[in-house]
């Protein structure tokens, strides 16, 4: 079974720093994807960057960017430049090939980031 | 990325009966559906999958005689939670998802409060 685990509960980073969020998971997959999606106050869970297992460049959006450490099974998010509409819950999430049954995500336990200004 | 719905957006109901939630894909032929559950500061958990056309498969836990899910078309998915009890209250997320489709999209959910 895949398992997803986000030690830090809590964050905090002051407005414009840069800030590191952890993701570590466990599979046995050669082949998977894996996110980062942010949980605001509103609750909507929003998409805010992706990564395939067989690519080995990071994926950025904008701020944005992820440290993919295939052989660690690391998934770090950095956010640059903090801006306080940052302050979310964040969670990182598992799926194996979409081409498997399911398309199911196995999600982290989240990490509440919040930006201070 | 795809656009969901979910109506209501928060429901209040009395113990014992049943309340229906919508998850609609507004622009998306969504093959697969998702229904969570969350516990506040939680993660979500999932209940059930649900592919258009076909029964939907309960995570171990999940009773399916209780939260009765329907899929009867590629835009529209329905939870219905029956004889409800105030241990039912929480926080319902629906996602979509197409075949091979690497990503799922979530609705707003719907906030459940059973007195």
């Amino acid at each position: 079974a895949q398992t997803v685990t986000q030690s830090q509960p809590e964050m905090s980073v002051q407005e414009a720093e840069t800030v590191t969020l952890s993701c570590t998971y466990d599979t046995s997959e050669s082949n998977y994807y894996l996110f980062w999606y942010k949980q605001p106050p509103s609750r909507q869970m929003i998409l805010v960057i992706r990564q395939e297992a067989y690519k080995q460049q990071n994926a950025t959006e904008n701020r944005f960017s992820v440290n993919f450490q295939k052989a660690a099974k690391s998934f770090s998010l950095k956010i640059s430049d903090s801006q306080l509409g940052d302050t979310a819950m964040y969670f990182c999430a598992f799926m194996k090939s979409p081409w498997n049954t399911g398309n199911q995500f196995y999600f982290g336990t989240g990490t509440s980031l919040t930006v201070i200004p | 990325g795809a656009v969901v719905s979910q109506h209501p957006s928060r429901v209040i109901c009395k113990s014992g009966t049943s309340v229906k939630i919508e998850c609609r894909s507004l622009d998306f032929q969504a093959t697969t559906m998702f229904w969570y559950r969350q516990f506040p500061k939680k993660s979500l958990m999932l209940m059930a999958t649900s592919n258009e056309g076909s029964k939907a498969t309960y995570e171990q836990g999940v009773e399916k005689d209780k939260f009765l899910i329907n899929h009867a078309s590629l835009t529209l998915s329905t939870l219905t939670v029956t004889s409800a009890h105030p241990e039912d209250s929480s926080f319902y997320i629906c996602s979509v998802s197409g075949t091979g489709y690497e990503t799922q999209y979530f609705g707003p959910g719907t906030r459940l409060l059973v007195l």
